[in-house]
């Protein structure tokens, strides 16, 4: 079974700049989820989808960054304008409504993404 | 606010030494409690999880993790470390939404 699937895996860009990250799921999962983590911290949540529907974003910082899941498969995390502290690793993390009792609270992780913001 | 707690941050041990990482959550009631570990280069896996029924639970890798509701703790245990174990490891929480709350994790270095 092939994993979550992310790009790039590392991204530098100036402050102000805007970047964009992407992620595939694991075959037939409808809820992925974008993270957040800061250097030193666990991931912390930025917004879940339930197929293509938003169900949580409450820790998203809508100024800035946005995200759509467009025919509930593959996603996209934008930021524009990036600001320093935006500098993190973002992770990419996928779940499924089938299998045994408690597999949909199963969720499987990518690589992430690395972005360095200067 | 809801939170989960992992006082240890940086553990080292020698091979063959016994490991307790300690992990505490501020909800009450129902909860789903997950270990996950990254090895350096690699991303996050599942190591093992707790949904309900038996309070100790095993994963792979030869580690374990005892739920112990009234202190509202769910510490991972390894009777042995390796070398291979040099990780980092998070507590992860949820309450019925899904939603991880994760602690801030521990980085576990066994020296060889």
């Amino acid at each position: 079974e092939a994993g979550v699937a992310q790009s790039p895996r590392y991204k530098i860009i100036e402050k102000r700049q805007s970047v964009a990250f992407w992620c595939n799921p694991i075959s037939g999962h409808a809820t992925l989820y974008w993270y957040q983590q800061i250097l030193g911290q666990g991931p912390k949540l930025l917004i879940q989808f339930q197929n293509n529907g938003v169900v949580d974003d409450s820790q998203l910082p809508k100024d800035r960054f946005s995200a759509e899941r467009l025919k509930g498969v593959d996603s996209t995390l934008k930021i524009q304008p990036a600001k320093l502290e935006d500098s993190a690793v973002y992770l990419c993390a996928t779940s499924g409504l089938a299998g045994p009792p408690g597999a949909k609270n199963i969720q499987y992780f990518g690589a992430g993404t690395r972005l360095s913001v200067l | 606010a809801q939170s989960v707690s992992q006082h240890n941050h940086h553990v080292i041990l020698s091979e063959a030494a016994s490991l307790e990482l300690g992990c505490n959550y501020s909800y009450g009631g129902t909860v789903n409690l997950f270990w996950y570990v990254q090895y350096p280069g690699q991303h996050l896996q599942l190591l093992l999880k707790y949904f309900s029924g038996d309070p100790l639970v095993k994963g792979i890798k030869g580690f374990e993790a005892e739920f112990i509701k009234s202190k509202f703790s769910f510490n991972l245990r390894k009777p042995s470390v390796q070398w291979s174990d040099t990780a980092e490891y998070f507590c992860a929480v949820t309450r019925g939404t899904y939603k991880y709350i994760f602690g801030t994790g521990t980085r576990l270095k066994v020296l060889a």
